[in-house]
């Protein structure tokens, strides 16, 4: 089966920085995707890794260790309207397959 | 990015009668659409796959006689919910994908719709 985690819910502090966590067992890999979704809408499209590494955009940095099965999104400079839920995802399968999620992380951010 | 957008964004309706939502790839053409249902609080949930041309493929769980889809163009993908109960309320989403060199494979989400059945 596939099992991806991250943590229910964080708190972070405005202008702060703040790390959110997602392990994968997959029974494949093809890249892992972060998503932001505010509440009531559709998710839009934060990062993509698919080697091991550090990937930089701005205020958001993904990493990924495919050998621990393990990313994390950091967020700097946390601003008041980075309060949503984060999703972790995975293609398991090659690029014309489906992309699975994890139950995502809501953020809260405290002035 | 591309654009994915999705009708009705809320639909109120008694139980037992069918919903249509549709989902269309506006500037671009989308071989397949992949359809999530997500609960208060809870993840996306895959539901299916909509192949253009041919038929859906359904997760584990998921009825395809309730659950109707259907990839008739490159453009347009419908889910039908069929004899809708109120368990069956819920966001459903639909995104697609767009291939090519200058993109990773993100999935492009549309609106959602949020079904309310009574």
């Amino acid at each position: 089966g596939q099992n991806i985690d991250q943590p229910t819910e964080m708190t972070a502090t405005e202008g702060a920085i703040v790390q959110i966590n997602c392990t994968y067992q997959t029974s494949g890999f093809n890249g892992l995707f972060w998503y932001q979704q505010h509440a009531g809408e559709a998710p839009t499209f934060l990062s993509y890794n698919v080697l091991d590494g550090l990937e930089e955009k701005g205020r958001f940095s993904s990493f990924l260790s495919r050998s621990k099965g393990y990313s994390y999104l950091l967020l700097k400079e946390l601003q008041m309207k980075d309060s949503a839920s984060y999703l972790c995802a995975v293609r398991p399968r090659p690029i014309d397959d489906k992309i699975i999620f994890g139950k995502g992380t809501r953020l809260h951010i405290l002035p | 990015g591309a654009v994915v957008s999705q009708h009705p964004s809320w639909v109120i309706c008694k139980s037992g009668t069918s919903v249509k939502i549709e989902c269309r790839s506006l500037d671009f053409q989308a071989t397949t659409m992949f359809w999530y249902r997500q609960f208060p609080k809870q993840s996306l949930m895959l539901m299916a796959t909509s192949n253009e041309g041919s038929k859906a493929t359904y997760e584990q769980g998921v009825e395809k006689d309730k659950f109707l889809i259907n990839h008739a163009s490159l453009t347009l993908s419908t889910l039908t919910v069929t004899s809708a109960h109120p368990e069956d309320s819920s966001f459903y989403i639909c995104s697609a994908r767009v291939l090519g060199t200058a993109g990773v494979g993100e999935l492009f989400f549309g609106e959602g719709s949020r079904l309310t059945v009574l």
